[in-house]
């Protein structure tokens, strides 16, 4: 089964452009959530979209958004891009809460590392 | 609200015990995970607990306080291969998957 993908592994931008980031989950699962990992601030949750509808957002500004298509794959969007966004941005997929289980394990995806210049 | 903390390194021998410690302060509460995290790779997940008590999975352990907000990963017999980053993770609301994670500690085996 494959995994989690993303695309593209690395972006290089500059100040105040824009950037899409892709999320493929992996064949089934119907929730995504998108992260900020930065060594200073840890892992940070942007946001979840479960079946086309965002159900769960982060502490992050409006510049961050996303959105989900009806194979459940995903992109988020940051625009006007500032030096701080660098980061790595991971996402996750996991199965509905009907799996079976008490929780619903993520699996992420290997994600895309942004350098903003 | 939200706050998680765990010890920033922690070095141990091989073959050796090592407990990591994650106490938290969240505005929720719906289950805390365990991922370990080697560099340059993405977190995989290693236990979950929602209920106070011990969870043993094979050589690793997870603990959980909810009073205490309080939770322990321990690592058995440790292999070289266990050096990585464990984060500590409260998923905190019961509608999807909405998480807050520990800044992570980044374990070291040494022979």
């Amino acid at each position: 089964k494959a995994g989690v993908t993303q695309t593209p592994r690395y972006l290089i931008k500059t100040r105040g452009q824009q950037v899409t980031l892709s999320c493929s989950p992996i064949s089934g699962h119907r929730s995504v959530s998108w992260y900020q990992q930065t060594p200073g601030q840890g892992l940070q949750f942007l946001f979840e979209y479960f079946s086309e509808t965002q159900r769960n957002k982060g502490n992050f500004p409006g510049r961050f958004s996303g959105r989900q298509f009806s194979n459940s794959r995903s992109e988020m969007n940051v625009s006007t891009l500032e030096l701080g966004d660098s980061a790595l941005y991971l996402c996750a997929s996991s199965l509905p809460g009907t799996s079976g289980k008490p929780y619903n394990e993520q699996f992420f995806g290997p994600g895309t590392r942004l350098t903003v210049l | 609200g939200q706050n998680i903390d765990q010890p920033t390194e922690m070095t141990a021998t091989e073959g050796a015990i090592v407990q990591i410690n994650c106490t938290y302060q969240t505005s929720g509460f719906n289950g805390l995970f365990w991922y370990q995290q080697h560099a340059g790779e993405a977190p995989t997940f290693l236990s979950y607990n929602v209920l106070d008590g011990l969870e043993e999975k094979g050589r690793f352990s997870s603990f959980l306080s909810r009073s205490k907000g309080y939770s322990y990963l321990l690592l058995k017999e440790l292999q070289m291969k266990d050096s990585a980053s464990y984060l500590c993770a409260v998923r905190v609301w019961n509608y999807g998957q909405n998480f807050v994670f520990g800044p992570g500690t980044r374990l070291s085996v040494l022979p």
